[in-house]
């Protein structure tokens, strides 16, 4: 089925540990992002990429690293893990042309849920 | 900057109630889009809805509507008859629309209403 995929589901780390959280779409979006959802916090932006090659901090971009070689893959990774890091994390997908039907939105994952002890 | 705020942070209701979630954003652009998703127990985001900042009609989908106001900066969400099936973290979120080519279709995010409806 078409949509964004993320491995794994839940990941359990030792603090200092690294590890990446893989995200895919197959639609051809030339947008990608990765947000990280907290209690009463709602989603907050990690990082972004508008296309293969380029990509952007976003507001809590701290501890975390991108790249995004193709247009397919967006993984984030975590140079080093803290208990700070506890979350679950979400890759969305958006095309480029926002200006389309009133049903347009983005594709989410189905989100990973991370614990850092 | 862009702000989303989403006073109640939790709701309950009885079945058959009907109960609106507010959202109230902040943003300089003109140009801008607000979204409604639901987060069931199952832990996804489900689109509910879009709506372009220049577009004030109100829509309604099933026991779903949106009431869109630029006058107060709100976008509220009414379920009627709310069902057991609603209950759900319910987020309101802006993407402005000015920055997009530079932006990367950022999402600013409220911080979610938790809706329970008791059968």
């Amino acid at each position: 089925n078409a949509g964004v995929t993320q491995t794994p589901k839940f990941q359990v780390l030792k603090t200092g540990q690294s590890m990446t959280l893989q995200c895919a779409q197959d639609m051809n979006h030339e947008y990608m992002s990765w947000y990280r959802q907290d209690p009463g916090m709602g989603l907050r932006l990690i990082h972004y990429s508008v296309g293969a090659g380029i990509t952007d901090q976003g507001e809590v971009p701290n501890g975390y690293n991108v790249s995004r070689s193709t247009t397919e893959d967006f993984p984030l990774r975590l140079l080093s893990a803290a208990p700070s890091q506890t979350s679950v994390y979400f890759c969305a997908s958006s095309p480029h042309d926002v200006i389309g039907g009133s049903n347009y939105g983005y594709t989410f994952g189905s989100g990973t849920r991370l614990t850092v002890v | 900057a862009q702000k989303v705020t989403q006073a109640q942070t939790e709701i309950s209701v009885v079945e058959k109630e009907d109960v609106t979630l507010d959202c109230v954003y902040e943003t300089r652009d003109t140009t801008y889009y607000l979204f409604w998703y639901k987060q069931p127990p199952s832990g996804e985001l489900v689109f509910l809805i879009r709506r372009n900042s220049f577009d004030e009609q109100n829509e309604i989908s099933g026991r779903y509507s949106w009431n869109f106001q630029k006058s107060t900066s709100s976008f509220n969400f009414t379920i009627t008859a709310s069902q057991v099936v609603d209950s759900a973290v319910y987020f309101c979120a802006l993407s402005e629309g000015e920055a997009v080519n530079n932006a990367g279709n950022m999402l600013t995010f409220g911080g979610g209403t938790r809706l329970m409806v008791k059968p």
